[in-house]
This record gives C-alpha cells, sequence and structure tokens, in this order.
C-alpha cells in the first residue's frame, strides 16, 4: 500500500518562528510537491523537486524554502512564519514517468495556524 | 488555480446523480484528472481521462470531456452520503517530467438523506 506521511496532523505555532513541515514517501518516487489549500482556492503549488538536491518554485514561493537531502523526504520551511501563512499543507509524490496518467499521491495534510 | 475553475458548492438527494463540472484555459492539456477529498484527509484519485478521449465511465462515475469549449464534467450516478466531499479538477499541461497538475478551486459536494 503505497504512502505518504506527514509528520504534523496540527500545528499551533507563533509569528516570526521556523516551522518546518516533514514529508515522507516510501513509493521511490522521483517527484515531491508542497502545496497549501485554502477555501475557495484549491491547491496552489509552493515548491516542487524533481531529483535529491532539486528543486523548482511553483506559483507561490515567496516566504517559504525547501530541502531534499534524501530521495524520500521532502521539507517545507517557513523561515519566519506570519499570520496568513495559516493554512492546510499538502505533500504530494508522483514518479517521473512521462508518457502516463501519473497519479499524484498524497499525504494527509497539516493543518498549520500562526498566532 | 486560476486556470482551472470549479463552482464552490453543489447539493443533492441521495439516490439522485449528481454533476459537477469545471472548465479549463489549456488546450495543451494532455489529461485531466478529478480528485476527491474527504473531510480531514489528503486528496485521492477518483478518475482520469487522457484528452483524445471524449468519454469515460468507471462503475457509478462518467466523466465527459469537451475539448472546444475546454469543458470536463464529473457524472456520480446513485449518489451516496459517502459521496459527499470535495471535488478537484486538475490538469496537465503537456508531457512535462515534472507531472506538474494545475487544480481548481474544489467543489464541495454535499450528499442529503
Amino acid at each position: 500500500d503505497v504512502k505518504v506521511t506527514q509528520s504534523s496532523r496540527y500545528l499551533v505555532k507563533r509569528t516570526g518562528e521556523k516551522v518546518f513541515l516533514e514529508c515522507v514517501q516510501d513509493m521511490d518516487h522521483e517527484n515531491m510537491f508542497w502545496y497549501r489549500q485554502d477555501p475557495g482556492l484549491g491547491l496552489r503549488l509552493i515548491y516542487f523537486s524533481y531529483d535529491v538536491k532539486m528543486k523548482e518554485k511553483g506559483d507561490i514561493p515567496e516566504g517559504y524554502s525547501v530541502s531534499r537531502e534524501k530521495k524520500e523526504r521532502f521539507s517545507l520551511i517557513l523561515e519566519s512564519a506570519s499570520t496568513n501563512q495559516t493554512s492546510m499543507y499538502l505533500c504530494a509524490s508522483t514518479p517521473r514517468q512521462r508518457w502516463s496518467y501519473n497519479e499524484q499521491f498524497f499525504g494527509p495534510g497539516t493543518r498549520l495556524t500562526v498566532l | 488555480g486560476e486556470d482551472v475553475e470549479q463552482s464552490l458548492f453543489r447539493s443533492v438527494r441521495e439516490g439522485d446523480s449528481s454533476v459537477i463540472n469545471c472548465t479549463y484555459t489549456d488546450s495543451s492539456s494532455t489529461y485531466l484528472y478529478w480528485y476527491k477529498q474527504e473531510p480531514g484527509a489528503g486528496l485521492q484519485l477518483l478518475t482520469y481521462i487522457f484528452s483524445n478521449m471524449d468519454m469515460k465511465q468507471d462503475q457509478r462515475l462518467t466523466v465527459l470531456l469537451n475539448k472546444k469549449d475546454k469543458h470536463l464534467s464529473l457524472r456520480i450516478a446513485d449518489t451516496q452520503t459517502g459521496d459527499s466531499a470535495i471535488y478537484f479538477c486538475a490538469e496537465r499541461k503537456g508531457h512535462n517530467a515534472g507531472n506538474m497538475l494545475t487544480f481548481g478551486g474544489g467543489t464541495r459536494l454535499m450528499v442529503k438523506p
């Protein structure tokens, strides 16, 4: 059974704190993604990684950074959390196959509240 | 996702058919997807359709694709209370190796007993 896990389901942090969100997949997928989900806005891509140590900015990278030191793990970092980063954060992974429908497998999400 | 649009909310009675609609803007989309998100969970792939198809049927689910109007719909027959969830439409642009998707805003389907 394929699995994407996220380190926390719920997280409460204070403004200005450094926040780490961890995501681990056990499917040996090359591609990993971080999204944030806000009501009515759907999922917006923050960053993605297509290989170890490789990263690309998504649509809304400001205020975030990422780290991919190992293939199975993709971390999202909020250098200095702000209240407008209160959101649901979803991690996903998918294999690199170009000519296939390629399902994205999602973790359960981390609901982050910044006070 | 500004490129993919959905209505926010839909309500149906149990046993009726429900239809969720989506419009997209990029004619180079290769695959279009429907994902389901149940309360407190991540997204799960429900079904997908390749861009050279007009229709795909999978048990209670029917996907219709109108490429001319860039319109995608999901029909759920005999809707059950367990179908209550948020449904996201997504498009994949070209055969990009990153397999990136653009998601719509999601449609919350409420099934009344």
